[in-house]
């Protein structure tokens, strides 16, 4: 069966904190995602890579950074954690370049930021 | 550019009565298209796609769409709602030559005893 892990369901931290969202993958996907999802507003995409060491900013970029030192491993950094920044957190992965594969999702991680 | 927009917000049905959740794409290339369902606090699950083929495709749970290129829908539809179905659902494009995908804003759907 095919995964895609955060490791937290659930966080909060304090304004000002450096915050680590980690995210694996045991499908050997070239691609992975970083998406924030709030009510009225859909997935708003953050940041994603198509290889290792790669990434592309997203639409929502601002307050986020991103590590990708194995292929598995996709993490999202808020550098200086804000209460803007309270939301649920979506890591997804995805096979190719040709737009025709699905991608795969996470369970989520909601973080609150106080 | 790409983008999909989701009629509706929220949807109301009765328990066997028929879904009908609307999504409109615009794209100057094919598109390939996703439905996705997300139950409360979990990720994002693929209920099915269209690529390439048949414009009818068939997914899980009862769930079925049609991709209609002249009115550039991809209409998700379910004949007979169950109570399993109160649910979230996101319509998705992308295109060959990408691997990023645009998400719609999301319909919630609520299934009436």
């Amino acid at each position: 069966d095919v995964k895609v892990t955060q490791s937290s369901r659930y966080l909060v931290k304090r304004t000002g904190e450096k915050v680590f969202l980690e995210c694996v993958q045991d499908m050997d996907h070239e691609n992975m995602f970083w998406y924030r999802q709030d009510p009225g507003l859909g997935l708003r995409l953050i940041y994603f890579s198509y290889d290792v060491k790669m990434k592309e900013k997203g639409d929502i970029p601002e307050g986020y950074s991103v590590s990708r030192e194995k292929k598995e491993r996709f993490s999202l950094i808020l550098e200086s954690a804000s209460t803007n920044q309270t939301s649920m957190y979506l890591c997804a992965s995805s096979r190719g370049r040709a737009g025709n594969t699905e991608a795969f999702f996470g369970q989520g991680t909601r973080l609150t930021v106080v | 550019a790409q983008s999909v927009t989701q009629l509706g917000s929220h949807v109301s049905v009765s328990e066997g009565a028929l879904v009908l959740l609307r999504c409109n794409y615009s794209s100057s290339v094919p598109p390939y298209l996703f439905w996705y369902v997300q139950y409360p606090n979990q990720g994002l699950q693929l209920l099915l796609k269209y690529t390439t083929g048949a414009t009818l495709v068939k997914g899980i749970n009862g769930f079925e769409a049609e991709f209609k290129k002249s009115e550039t829908s991809f209409h998700l539809t379910k004949p007979s709602a169950h109570m399993s179905d109160a649910a979230e659902y996101f319509c998705a494009v992308s295109k060959t030559g990408t691997y990023k995908y645009i998400f719609g804003t999301g319909t919630r759907l609520k299934v009436l005893a």
